[in-house]
């Protein structure tokens, strides 16, 4: 069976230092993980993906994460918070690597509050 | 190219009545998933469509039901709503890699 834990419901960075959202996960097969965020009101956006190409993955807005099998993680790093970070941001994994349209799983969230 | 479109954004309905909820997928997109999102279960998955047939389905209770136009848009139906039917219905269009959101559905059951 596949899972995904985020180790926090919620972190508060101040504007301009570092962020990181921790997410693990759980797969019997290789698969695709996924960040997602949500800003209040709105639909996912996709921040980035990992498919088995380069674990370090770059995505939107200067967000990056490194998907590293021996931990069994997949966290969200951001050298510098924005204001306009804070929002909701889910961790998610795809049972079947490179199979788009399969059954998403997705943490629980992270909420991101940034302080001026 | 347009996005994911979902209507209505809000419906309001009473206990017992049914609902039908819309999905028109990005152009191309032969795929389409549902997913519920409420504050206690988080976002969970109803099921999906591809070319018309229903190809993977979540754990919920058959009064959801969905299904899939020739042109790829999908409707899904809730019948004898109850009052924890209350979500956000989101629709998902798959591309290559990954699956594109659309803004949702405010569903309040009164």
């Amino acid at each position: 069976a596949q899972s995904v834990t985020q180790l926090d419901s919620h972190v508060s960075v101040s504007e301009g230092t570092p962020v990181l959202l921790r997410c693990n996960y759980s797969s019997s097969y290789s698969p695709s993980l996924f960040w997602y965020v949500q800003h209040p009101n709105k639909g996912l956006q996709l921040l980035l993906k990992y498919t088995s190409a380069a674990t370090l993955v770059k995505g939107i807005n200067g967000f990056e994460a490194e998907f590293k099998k021996s931990e069994t993680s997949f966290h969200l790093t951001k050298p510098s918070a924005h204001m306009s970070d804070a929002a909701e941001y889910f961790c998610v994994v795809s049972p079947r690597l490179n199979q788009a349209g399969t059954a998403l799983i997705f943490g629980k969230g992270t909420t991101l509050s940034v302080s001026s | 190219k347009a996005g994911v479109t979902q209507t209505p954004r809000y419906l309001i309905k009473t206990r017992g009545q049914q609902v039908t909820l819309s999905c028109s997928p990005i152009s191309g997109h032969r795929s389409v998933s549902w997913y519920q999102q409420t504050p206690g279960q988080g976002l969970q998955f109803l099921f999906e469509y591809f070319s018309e047939t229903q190809r993977n389905k979540g754990n919920f209770p058959g009064r959801f039901s969905g299904r899939q136009f020739s042109n790829s848009r999908s409707e899904m139906n809730v019948s004898t709503l109850e009052l924890g039917d209350s979500a956000l219905y989101l629709c998902a269009s798959a591309g290559v890699h990954e699956q594109f959101f659309g803004p949702g559905t405010r569903l309040t059951v009164l």
